[in-house]
């Protein structure tokens, strides 16, 4: 798998936005960029999957540069429930590769 | 549904005891992943199944862990014997087969302090 790159933390105030970025700049050509989160004592959560095209949920929107070696998710609109470690991981998207997760990127919120 | 069901959510045992964590994946859901965190190591993946069968342990620390899935609706992972550097959060998790569907749910974890 491609390694990820990721600030250890960052702090966002409630109500705007917070920009998460992930560098993954040996991504292959048929690699996917995921985000998982894990709130505090919980298991982690996914969030968003992307291979090219932005892409946008409910939960959050994540930008793919052109050249894809770099991402950023983005939560429109933090809250202090948004508080917590954000992965981003670049694999394939079958089952049979394995999702690896790095150190991540501790989001606080903060009111 | 649900969601991925882990028992027990704590546990706390003596060096040398049997550990037995138990794990019920969502309904439908052909892959279970076992992963182990701890703060030193962040989150590992320790084996995982596909229908049922084993495919990749290479992440089982060592011979005294062990795991089983009899069937899709139950998993195991027994520890024997436990000693108190495996005191970690095990977490559990199911994803289903679809070919983009990659994205996998967790159970809470089941904490496990070894005394």
């Amino acid at each position: 798998d491609a390694k990820t790159t990721q600030p250890p933390s960052m702090d966002c105030a409630e109500g705007r936005a917070a920009n998460l970025p992930c560098n993954h700049s040996t991504i292959s050509g048929n690699e996917y960029v995921y985000w998982y989160r894990q709130i505090h004592s919980q298991g982690p959560q996914y969030i968003i999957h992307g291979l090219k095209n932005n892409e946008t949920n409910e939960m959050a929107s994540l930008i793919i540069t052109e050249d894809r070696k770099s991402s950023t998710l983005i939560l429109p609109h933090a809250t202090l429930r948004d508080t917590a470690v954000y992965y981003c991981i670049v694999r394939l998207p079958y089952n049979t590769d394995k999702l690896i997760f790095g150190t991540g990127t501790r989001l606080q919120v903060f009111p | 549904d649900a969601g991925v069901i882990q028992s027990p959510r704590h546990e706390v045992t003596e060096m040398g005891q049997e550990v037995t964590l138990r794990c019920k994946p969502i309904s439908g859901h052909d892959y279970l992943f076992w992963y182990r965190q701890t703060m030193m190591r962040g989150l590992e993946l320790l084996i995982y199944f596909n229908n049922n069968v084993p495919i990749d342990d290479s992440g089982m620390p060592e011979d005294r862990f062990s795991a089983k899935m009899p069937n899709a609706s139950f998993s195991t992972l027994k520890i024997q014997p436990s000693e108190p550097r495996d005191s970690a959060v095990y977490f559990c998790a199911s994803s289903p087969r679809e070919y983009l569907g990659a994205e996998a749910f967790f159970g809470q974890g089941t904490r496990l302090t070894v005394v």
